[in-house]
């Protein structure tokens, strides 16, 4: 079957380094998506991964390596507003995604 | 702007009541869908459809359908037969091409 694991919840204080794994076993692989979702609302996109190695955008930054069926999220100088849930996602064989359960993300002052 | 909307927001039924919760975009994207999401789990695929006219089951399909009629309009019916219907249901689309998915606000869905 095809499974994506991520911690339930993490902590983290206001101007830290947090890092959030995400490990895979999908049938194929077309990509990962990083998205970030604040309580209630909508997911919104924040990377895409489809080769090995580190995409830095800014505050954050997403690593991939495909032949261990693994990826992070790596967040830097947290901020309140950062306190979410970050869901990792598998672009499957299909071009179908797969979702995880989201990881929730305290930040402490 | 472009984007997905939703509508409304809140909805509550009566058990044994069939309710159709709306989805529109003017992202001129071909593909939506229909996910559903419970506290504590990922977004789970109730239905998609990559054209006008034609969809297809996702994981969870038991207990709901949909229309396809017009590009912009993917609405989501919830039947009597869905047992646990209460939930935060995300509606999302793309352009088929990068695969990157855009959502919609959710509905959040009550029944009692």
């Amino acid at each position: 079957g095809q499974n994506i694991d991520q911690p339930t919840e993490m902590t983290a204080t206001e101007g830290a380094i947090v890092q959030i794994n995400c490990t895979y076993q999908t049938s194929g692989f077309n990509g990962l998506f990083w998205y970030q979702q604040h309580a209630g609302e909508a997911p919104t996109f924040l990377s895409y991964n489809v080769l090995d190695g580190l995409e830095e955008k800014g505050r954050f930054s997403s690593f991939l390596s495909r032949s261990k069926g693994y990826s992070y999220l790596l967040l830097k100088e947290l901020q309140m507003k950062d306190s979410a849930s970050y869901l990792c996602a598998v672009l499957d064989s299909n071009y179908q995604l797969i979702w995880g359960a989201g990881t929730k993300l305290i930040i402490k002052p | 702007d472009g984007g997905i909307t939703q509508s409304p927001k809140y909805l509550f039924r009566k058990e044994g009541q069939n309710v159709t919760l709306s989805c529109e975009q003017n992202l001129n994207h071909d593909a939506m869908y229909w996910y559903r999401q419970d506290p504590g789990q990922g977004l789970r695929l109730i239905y998609y459809s990559q054209i006008v006219n034609d969809f297809q089951k996702g994981d969870i399909a038991e207990g709901y359908s949909v229309s396809r009629e017009k590009k912009e309009s993917f609405p989501l019916t919830v039947t009597s037969a869905q047992k646990n219907p209460t939930a935060f249901y995300l509606c999302a689309s793309n352009d088929g091409e990068i695969h990157e998915q855009y959502f919609g606000p959710g509905t959040r869905l009550t029944v009692t």
